[in-house]
């Protein structure tokens, strides 16, 4: 199984809005809602930032959105701050019943 | 609080073993299912092996099938990963993973801090 495609890297400028597609394909990303994506600070373990393709546990800023049009979820991200520079990884659940994570972004906040 | 604190990495021969745990805390352990994911240095994440609650259930992704098995010990929080027959690309940082909730599995909302696992002679 191959991973989800992400793109290697997104900047932005503070303040600005980003957005990191994840695509998969209908064995995956487009066949269930159990979508989630993660922040990986370095040296750190990741953090949930999105399950179920658009709900945000608790503590996570509503700065972090997510949807999903057909086999390519998304995640935006709002009011971009410092902190918020990190890698990002999209995962999926997938009809074999494993997980699928994408190949990860590189957030630059410029 | 949630923790969970994985032991038993350290360097290991290709064609070697070794045997991962993750000892749990600050939550009902034997209601969630669990999984390994692991990370090569630099690179991204990878699922590696789930196990329901229960323990009923395994999955494993196809790179490590037939080399790797994975179990728990509900008794002592303990969530376990064996790996035989390990081979240069196993090299990475093996994370133990809690899912976010009971009633269904992947997605993580709980990590411990990792194992470093290097494969080498």
């Amino acid at each position: 199984q191959s991973a989800l495609t992400q793109p290697a890297s997104v900047s932005g400028s503070p303040g600005q809005s980003i957005t990191i597609s994840c695509t998969g394909t209908s064995g995956d990303v487009g066949g269930y809602n159990y979508v989630s994506w993660y922040q990986q600070h370095p040296g750190k373990a990741p953090k949930l930032m999105i399950y179920d393709v658009s709900y945000r546990p608790s503590g996570v800023s509503n700065r972090f959105s997510g949807s999903k049009s057909g086999n390519t979820a998304s995640l935006t991200i709002s009011g971009l701050q410092a902190d918020d520079e990190a890698d990002y990884y999209c995962s999926s659940y997938t009809s074999s019943s494993t997980v699928l994570f994408g190949g990860g972004t590189k957030l630059t906040v410029l | 609080e949630v923790q969970l604190l994985e032991s038993g990495g350290g360097l290991v021969q290709p064609g070697g073993s070794l045997r991962l745990s993750c000892a749990a805390s600050g939550f009902t352990f034997s209601s969630y299912a669990m999984s390994w994911v692991r990370q090569a240095p630099g690179k991204g994440l990878e699922w590696v092996s789930v196990i329901y609650s229960g323990g009923s259930s395994t999955y494993y992704a196809d790179s490590v099938k037939g080399r790797f098995t994975i179990s728990r010990d509900n008794s002592k929080n303990t969530l376990y990963l064996q790996m035989n027959s390990l081979r240069d690309e196993d090299t990475a940082l093996y994370f133990c993973a809690k899912d976010y909730r009971t009633s269904s599995w992947s997605q993580f909302d709980c990590w411990g801090q990792g194992t470093l696992v290097t494969v080498s002679s």
